[in-house]
């Protein structure tokens, strides 16, 4: 069975620096994957996503990350972190359950994001 | 993208009664899901909801303790049934946004006293 592993429960940088959130997944097939954010209180909001094609994949707020496949690993980065991202971060993987195009998400267990000023 | 309305955005209810929570869509779209968020945990899903058939409940879920209802290619329905203590999660709806990723509701967060 699918499964996604965030190794870090919980990340602190202080603003201005850079942020590397890991995430690793276990699936048979080539999987579709996913960062979503998940501010206090709020709903999922998704960063940037990967179906196919050039593994760096460029998201929403200056978020990027890196499908590796040989390493199973989607890494999500950002070069300097703002205050405005403190945050659960949430990865995911597409896994596909009809065989065609539709497919449903599992998701990692989340990495919190604190950010000191 | 897609634009989920989703309510209530929170309860509080005792335990023994039901909650229905409704997620409205501002486009057709074929599957709906609903996913549990317990306190603190990532998110499991509960079921999709195809319109026009039964919904199809993952591991660990049933029917009769999460009724949904999928009356149309806008519109559903989750139900916590009998609702106890563990009940107590933040329960969003989600919709596959013409290929584009997953789309999620604000939420509705249920605390069962």
């Amino acid at each position: 069975a699918q499964s996604v592993t965030q190794p870090d429960i919980h990340i602190t940088v202080s603003e201005g620096a850079s942020l590397e959130l890991r995430c690793n997944y276990s699936y048979g097939a080539t999987p579709y994957l996913f960062w979503y954010v998940q501010s206090p209180g709020q709903g999922l909001q998704l960063l940037l996503k990967y179906f196919s094609g050039d593994t760096l994949v460029q998201g929403i707020k200056g978020f990027e990350a890196e499908f590796k496949r040989s390493q199973s690993s989607f890494n999500l980065r950002k070069p300097s972190v703002h205050w405005s991202d403190a945050a659960e971060y949430f990865c995911a993987v597409g896994v596909d359950y009809s065989g065609g195009s539709n497919y449903k998400l599992t998701f990692g267990k989340g990495t919190l994001l604190t950010v000191n000023p | 993208s897609a634009v989920i309305s989703q309510k209530p955005s929170r309860d509080i209810c005792q335990r023994g009664t039901s909650l229905t929570i409704q997620c409205q869509v501002d486009s057709q779209v074929t599957m709906m899901f609903w996913y549990r968020q317990q306190p603190g945990q990532s998110l499991t899903l509960i079921a999709t909801a195809n319109q026009g058939s039964e919904a199809t409940y993952e591991s660990g879920f049933v029917i009769d303790k999460f009724p949904i209802s999928r009356p149309n290619l806008t519109f559903s329905t989750l139900t916590v049934s009998n609702m106890s203590p563990e009940d107590s999660s933040i329960y969003l709806c989600s919709v596959d946004d013409r290929g584009n990723g997953y789309t999620f509701g604000s939420g509705t967060r249920l605390t069962v006293v």
